[in-house]
């Protein structure tokens, strides 16, 4: 069964400094996965997603998320962050069609 | 927020109320879900419908029903639901339910049951 672990409940940093969010996956074969964030009383939005193509996947608002088979994981970064960057971020593994599996998130403090 | 829309955002209700939770898509997707996000526990999957049909219950008491009438509308009626049901539940679509394809949430309907 795939699985996900977010390694991080929560994250805080100051703005400008970079941001990085840790997340390992379980998988018995190469899977898909994707990042999605989720500003307060707003849906998930996509921020990107790994589908086998290049192992480092750039996303929308300057992220990007690197796949390591080998440590089985894809952190998500971003070089500098920004106050509206304070959100709660989902690391998720689809192991089959239409089924995603999401980690318990990730909530990204942003310090002035 | 005009790809995919819920209403009521809010809602409480009581144990012996009936209510339903309306989603459109405007997106022209075939594929629609439900998932329920409750506090510290990750997103859960709870029904998949595809061109109208549903291919997923992922073993969802009966007191929730779904209904999914065409590919741009799904609903969520509630009966006898339980104060432990008090939860965000999301709708989401995709173009088709497969493998890679991206899934676009709407902003949820915070549900309160007393």
């Amino acid at each position: 069964a795939q699985s996900v672990t977010q390694l991080d409940s929560h994250v805080s940093v100051s703005e400008g400094t970079p941001v990085l969010l840790r997340c390992n996956y379980s998988s018995s074969y190469s899977p898909s996965l994707f990042w999605y964030v989720q500003h307060p009383n707003k849906g998930l939005q996509l921020l990107l997603k790994y589908t086998s193509a290049a192992t480092l996947v750039k996303g929308i608002n300057g992220f990007e998320a690197e796949f390591k088979k080998s440590e089985t994981s894809f952190h998500l970064t971003k070089p500098s962050a920004h106050m509206s960057d304070a959100a709660e971020y989902f690391c998720v593994v689809q192991p089959q069609a239409q089924k995603l599996v999401f980690g318990q998130g990730t909530r990204l403090t942003i310090n002035p | 927020e005009t790809g995919v829309t819920q209403t009521p955002r809010h809602l409480v209700m009581g144990m012996t109320n009936k209510k339903s939770l309306k989603c459109e898509q405007h997106l022209g997707h075939n594929a629609m879900y439900w998932y329920k996000q409750s506090a510290k526990k990750p997103l859960e999957l709870m029904f998949v419908y595809n061109f109208k049909e549903q291919t997923e219950n992922n073993s969802v008491p009966s007191r929730f029903s779904p209904e999914c009438p065409n590919s741009s509308h799904l609903f969520l009626h509630l009966h006898t639901l339980q104060p432990e049901d008090s939860a965000l539940y999301l709708c989401a679509s995709s173009q088709e339910p497969a493998y890679q394809e991206t899934q676009y949430f709407g902003p949820g309907t915070r549900l309160l049951v007393l």
